[in-house]
């Protein structure tokens, strides 16, 4: 199984900031990674698949980077609406497997 | 509209069992994998099971392993998931989604609960 480890925990952040999420598979995967966004009491949301492509109507200050063991989402000015919780997800092989998500919180 | 929509929730006693449906609209449902997600309270997100689009390969994640049977009927638009033995470490939200030619999940449910306590 495929280990999926984001950093930070929790990110805090004002809005207008850059914000960086880091997650990291314990083996490669190529560029077999999507993002999800997820609010409180919502189901999550695709951001980003195939680790860099964003996914229908996602705004454009959202973008994924890496390959093989190492991706970053990078929300570029962060908006009110973009905090919460965000999950990395290796779409390589089974069993799918999910990071333990970053909170974007308000500093 | 690309749409999912989960049923069947509720509260059960451990070692009860419960059926999960989920009805899709807005796409063409035989031509994609579907793709059950659980979350349980204040946790992430972990993958369940899986099943391609004409409903012949199956996947299960360790977890629910010869407790959970995953299938679909195509007719009615329709995936489900039987929920056998089940147990409190079960409980969770459970999203249904639309699986893709790659294995992300680009719609998701708004979930039903499944509680298993006594």
């Amino acid at each position: 199984e495929i280990v999926m480890t984001q950093s930070p925990a929790t990110l805090s952040v004002s809005p207008g900031d850059r914000a960086t999420l880091s997650c990291r598979a314990s083996q490669s995967i190529n560029s077999n990674l999507a993002w999800y966004q997820q609010k409180p009491g919502q189901p999550p949301r695709l951001l980003i698949f195939g680790a860099s492509t964003r996914a229908t109507d996602i705004p454009a200050r959202f973008s994924g980077s890496g390959s093989g063991t190492d991706f970053t989402l990078t929300i570029s000015s962060l908006q009110s609406e973009d905090f919460a919780v965000y999950y990395c997800q290796q779409c390589h092989n089974w069993p799918l497997t999910f990071g333990g998500g970053t909170k974007v919180e308000a500093k | 509209e690309v749409q999912v929509l989960e049923s069947g929730g509720g509260l059960v006693q451990p070692g009860e069992s419960l059926r999960l449906s989920c009805a899709a609209s807005g796409f063409t449902f035989s031509a994609y994998a579907m793709r059950w997600v659980r979350q349980a309270p204040g946790k992430g997100l972990e993958w369940v099971s899986a099943i391609s689009g004409s409903g012949g390969t199956t996947q299960y994640a360790d977890s629910v392993k010869g407790r959970f049977t995953i299938s679909r009927d195509n007719s009615k638009n329709t995936v489900y998931l039987q929920m056998n033995s089940l147990r409190a470490d079960d409980t969770a939200v459970y999203y249904c989604t639309k699986g893709n030619s790659g294995l992300y999940m680009d719609v998701w449910g708004q979930g039903t609960t499944v509680t298993v306590s006594s």
